[in-house]
C-alpha cells in the first residue's frame, strides 16, 4: 500500500511569489494535516482538512491557505512568500478525523525562499 | 495550548545497548494520546509507537517501549537493543482526544546517535 506523497520535493522561489505544494494521502484516509518545519521553531501545525472542508488552523498567517479535493488529495498555497517560509512542509493523512486515529507522514516538500 | 518538551537534544548509544529518551508534557486535559515519532535524515516521519492516557499498561512495539507515567506527564521512549539504523531525530508529540482538536503538538526533538 503506497503511503502519504508529496510533491515537489524541492521547490525554489522568491520574495513575493506564490507557492504551491501537493499532498496525497494513503488511499481511505479521509483527513489531511499540514505541519511547517522551520529550523530553530519545530514542527508547528499549519492545516487540517477533513472530507474536504477546512476543520482547524494553526497560527499562521492568512497567505497560508489550502484545499482538499473530492479525493481527499491536498494543495498547500503560500501566498506573498517571505524569507522566512522556508521551511520543510510535511503533510499527513489520517483514516478519519476521530481522535483514536493515527497520523502518518509524507517525506515532506523543501521550500526554499530567496 | 499544550506544550511538549524534550529536555535532550542529543543523546548516544552504543549498538546494541539500551537508550532512554525523556519527554514531558503539560495539559490540563484527561484524555489524550502520545507519540513517538522517529525522523531519519530522508526526513520521512515514522510512528514508533503511541499510547492512550486512558490505558495504564505501557505501549511497546518491538525493541520500543514507553515508560508512560500519567500523574508525572511523563512519557520516555526506551529503545533496547539499538541499532545503527535507529539513528534519527526523535519527536515525542501529544494530540487531543477533544472533537476538532486533532493536530499534533511535538517536542524540539532529540537526535539520537548509535556507536558502532
Amino acid at each position: 500500500e503506497a503511503g502519504v506523497t508529496q510533491s515537489p520535493t524541492h521547490l525554489i522561489k522568491t520574495r513575493g511569489q506564490q507557492a504551491t505544494l501537493r499532498c496525497s494521502p494513503i488511499s481511505g484516509h479521509t483527513s489531511v494535516y499540514w505541519y511547517q518545519q522551520a529550523l530553530g521553531l519545530g514542527l508547528q501545525f499549519l492545516l487540517w482538512y477533513d472530507e474536504g472542508e477546512e476543520r482547524n488552523r494553526g497560527n499562521f498567517p492568512p497567505r497560508f491557505s489550502g484545499r482538499q479535493f473530492p479525493n481527499y488529495s491536498s494543495e498547500l498555497n503560500v501566498n506573498a512568500l517571505e524569507l522566512e517560509d522556508s521551511a520543510l512542509y510535511l503533510c499527513a493523512s489520517s483514516l478519519a478525523s476521530f481522535g483514536t486515529d493515527t497520523q502518518y507522514f509524507g517525506p515532506g516538500t523543501r521550500l526554499t525562499v530567496l | 495550548a499544550q506544550t511538549v518538551t524534550q529536555s535532550q537534544p542529543e543523546m548516544s548509544v552504543q549498538e546494541a545497548e539500551t537508550v532512554t529518551l525523556s519527554c514531558t508534557y503539560d495539559t490540563s486535559e484527561s484524555d489524550y494520546y502520545l507519540f513517538w515519532y522517529k525522523q531519519p535524515p530522508s526526513r520521512q516521519m515514522i510512528l514508533v509507537i503511541r499510547q492512550e492516557a486512558y490505558k495504564q499498561q505501557n505501549a511497546t512495539e518491538n525493541r520500543f517501549s514507553v515508560n508512560f507515567q500519567k500523574a508525572a506527564k511523563s512519557f520516555s521512549l526506551k529503545i533496547s537493543d539499538s541499532q545503527l539504523g535507529d539513528a534519527a531525530m526523535y519527536f515525542c508529540a501529544y494530540r487531543s482526544d477533544k472533537t476538532g482538536a486533532n493536530n499534533l503538538f511535538f517536542g524540539t526533538g532529540t537526535r539520537l546517535t548509535v556507536i558502532p
